[in-house]
């Protein structure tokens, strides 16, 4: 089973400011990966397949990148609405896993 | 727009059988996979399985044991069912569309039901 791990755990962040959250796979998932947004109460949200591909309606200061084991998910200036849970999975391998979340709250 | 609802009871009894359904509205089941994910309180999401509309299978290998899947067609509904549960089984679970064969993220998700297992 590949492991997906998050970091940081919990990041800090202004509003208007640049964040930059990572995930790291245990082994090589190619650009198989995918971003999640998850707000309290609700399901998750597809942002971002592929590693880079924005999902319909997701805006574009959101962007996705790297391959192999290495990625990130970069909000380019923060909204109030963007302070949420992000999840990464991948869907190179079965089973299908997730990181365990970073929370990116308001600084 | 495709929706997801899942439905059961909320609070299952150690030993016993959980069973969900998920019903999909605003479209057809028919040639997608579908899938279970669930989520323990304060914690991250665990992949349970999927179903593709025809009712091949294939699950998660720590629950494989005690997972059961199965479609309705004609309903438009898939469901889950998790035998002998223990506290363990406890979370939120969400039922989602693969987005397609090969392409195995999910969107969309249902709003999930918490299901608690206690006595």
């Amino acid at each position: 089973e590949i492991v997906m791990t998050q970091s940081p755990a919990t990041l800090s962040v202004s509003p208007g400011e640049r964040a930059t959250l990572s995930c790291r796979a245990s082994q090589s998932v190619s650009s198989h990966l995918v971003w999640y947004q998850q707000k309290p109460g609700q399901a998750p949200r597809l942002l971002i397949y592929g590693a880079s591909t924005r999902a319909t309606g997701v805006p574009a200061r959101f962007s996705g990148s790297g391959s192999g084991t290495d990625f990130a998910l970069t909000i380019s200036s923060l909204q109030s609405e963007d302070f949420a849970l992000y999840y990464c999975q991948q869907y190179n391998n079965w089973p299908y896993t997730f990181g365990q979340g970073t929370k990116l709250e308001i600084k | 727009q495709v929706q997801l609802q899942e439905s059961g009871p909320g609070l299952v009894k150690p030993s016993e059988t959980l069973s969900l359904t998920c019903t999909v509205s605003g479209g057809s089941i028919s040639n997608y996979y579908w899938s279970w994910i669930r989520q323990p309180p304060g914690k991250g999401l665990e992949w349970i399985g999927y179903i593709y509309y025809s009712g091949s299978t294939n699950y998660s290998p720590s629950l494989k044991s005690r997972v059961t899947m199965s479609v309705d067609t004609s309903k438009n509904q898939f469901s889950l069912k998790v035998s002998s549960v223990t506290a363990a089984d406890t979370a939120i679970y969400y039922c989602a569309r693969v987005a397609s064969d090969g392409n195995n993220w999910f969107d969309p998700w249902g709003l999930g039901t918490l299901v608690t297992v206690s006595s």
